[in-house]
């Protein structure tokens, strides 16, 4: 597609359960990230990916997320054990190093 | 803490006015972008400005950059009622690209 793509648009989770967050970047795009954004907050870096160069995931809040970025292109956020302070809109973005960085629709997460 | 800190926080302007906003940052960078949300979801990319840049345009926006006071403008021109929305700047500085700081925005209200 023309854009970074995410899915699910929605999701509602019961507090314990794990969830995943897709994302489809840009084609061609070798640097992709995560960011989150909880309500009425700024946005917080997750992680970032670059070619074949090792994440940086200086961002991750715990343990109980993790991400992986497969063939260089689409990527997963994995939240395991969800707690109601993982609520937050999940964000995906892709570049080209050293340029402009594109954000998708975003994945909003709710914990109940 | 933040790198960028948008100000005002708030603004509400009528349609055709002019509208500027403000954003600053600590340390040097290298890139400093600008985005706008609608409704808390994705983040659509207005402009980038490099360091070594010192104004661009883009349509009705014009961003400005001052390095020596670590600080940047917005200004759309005769807003509309579709400039309705948080605006956010982010900054990535030298050995940290892909980790872009945002501050937390300005809500922008623009009125018919």
């Amino acid at each position: 597609g023309a854009g970074v793509s995410q899915s699910p648009s929605n999701k509602v989770t019961e507090k314990g359960k794990d969830v995943e967050l897709r994302c489809d970047p840009i084609s061609g795009h070798t640097a992709l990230y995560w960011y989150r954004q909880s309500l009425g907050q700024g946005l917080e870096f997750l992680i970032y990916f670059q070619g074949n160069s090792a994440p940086d995931k200086s961002g991750l809040p715990s343990d109980r997320f993790s991400a992986e970025r497969t063939g260089g292109s689409v990527s997963t956020l994995t939240i395991q054990r969800t707690q109601q302070e993982d609520s937050a809109v999940y964000l995906c973005a892709s570049s080209l190093l050293g340029n402009t960085i594109y954000f998708g629709e975003g994945s909003w997460l709710t914990v109940v | 803490s933040q790198q960028g800190e948008e100000d005002p926080q708030a603004l509400s302007i009528q349609e055709g006015e002019n509208a500027t906003m403000n954003c600053s940052y600590k340390t040097s960078i290298n890139n400093l972008q600008w985005y706008r949300q609608n409704s808390g979801r994705g983040l659509v990319h207005l402009i980038l400005i490099r360091s070594n840049e010192r104004e661009k345009h883009s349509g009705r926006l014009r961003v400005t950059l001052d390095t020596s006071k670590k600080s940047s403008s917005l200004l759309i021109t005769a807003s509309r009622a579709a400039d309705t929305a948080s605006y956010f700047c982010a900054t990535d500085y030298p050995d940290s690209w892909g980790k872009l700081q945002f501050g937390a925005g300005t809500q922008v209200v623009v009125t018919p």
